[in-house]
């Protein structure tokens, strides 16, 4: 697609329930990254994956959360048994390149799914 | 590890009044340095970003920033601020060793524009 596309754009959920955030990167992007956005917490790093090198999941902030990517593309990001402090604005974001070789380069973003545990 | 620290989480000037937004980094190695900003209800988008060269550079919609090495300083400004401008603005640095890819955050800072 033309840019980086997410969804669902809304999800709610009840605490304890599982849910799964999908990431569809711009086409021929190597990197991916997930982030969190509250209310007054900036963007938080989840998790970056970098071509076919091992991601970065030092962002993550419990074993509740895992993110896979398949075949280099698709990326989906896992909450297991939500609590209501999950809520927030999760980001996804790719780049042309990973590694070295992305440092100059720019991220784009998607517009996000807004998470919401009740 | 790299980082970076916004001051000021709510910055707030009148129409056609300067605007600085203040970054300070941290690194261990040259940093490659970008803002974003993000619109009321939309996604983030790329302002400008510092990779080597140019200490001064030149992004969208009138906006700068400059490298200053020596304060590790990253301070967007616009001369003149319009309605339009109003939004949240995110510094970032390049990360390193491990990371080599990844974008580390400031928390943001929330420019609103008086009339």
């Amino acid at each position: 697609g033309a840019g980086v596309s997410q969804s669902p754009s809304n999800k709610v959920t009840e605490k304890g329930k599982d849910v799964e955030l999908r990431c569809d990167p711009i086409s021929g992007h190597t990197a991916l990254y997930w982030y969190r956005q509250s209310l007054g917490q900036g963007l938080e790093f989840l998790i970056y994956f970098q071509g076919n090198s091992a991601p970065d999941k030092s962002g993550l902030p419990s074993d509740r959360f895992s993110a896979e990517r398949t075949g280099g593309s698709v990326s989906t990001l896992t909450i297991q048994r939500t609590q209501q402090e999950d809520s927030a604005v999760y980001l996804c974001a790719s780049s042309p390149r990973d590694g070295w070789g992305a440092r100059g380069t720019e991220a784009f973003f998607g517009q996000g799914t807004r998470l919401t545990v009740v | 590890a790299q980082s970076v620290t916004q001051l000021g989480s709510h910055v707030s000037v009148s129409e056609g009044a300067l605007v600085l937004l203040r970054c300070n980094y941290s690194s261990s190695v040259p940093p490659y340095l970008f803002w974003y900003v993000q619109y009321p209800n939309q996604g983030l988008q790329l302002l400008l970003k510092y990779t080597t060269g140019a200490t001064l550079v030149k992004g969208i919609n009138g906006f700068e920033a400059e490298f200053k090495k020596s304060e590790t300083s990253f301070h967007l400004t616009k001369p003149s601020a319009h309605m339009s401008d109003a939004a949240e603005y995110f510094c970032a640095v390049r990360g390193y060793g491990g990371s080599q890819g990844n974008l580390i955050f400031g928390k943001g800072t929330k420019l609103s524009v008086k009339p």
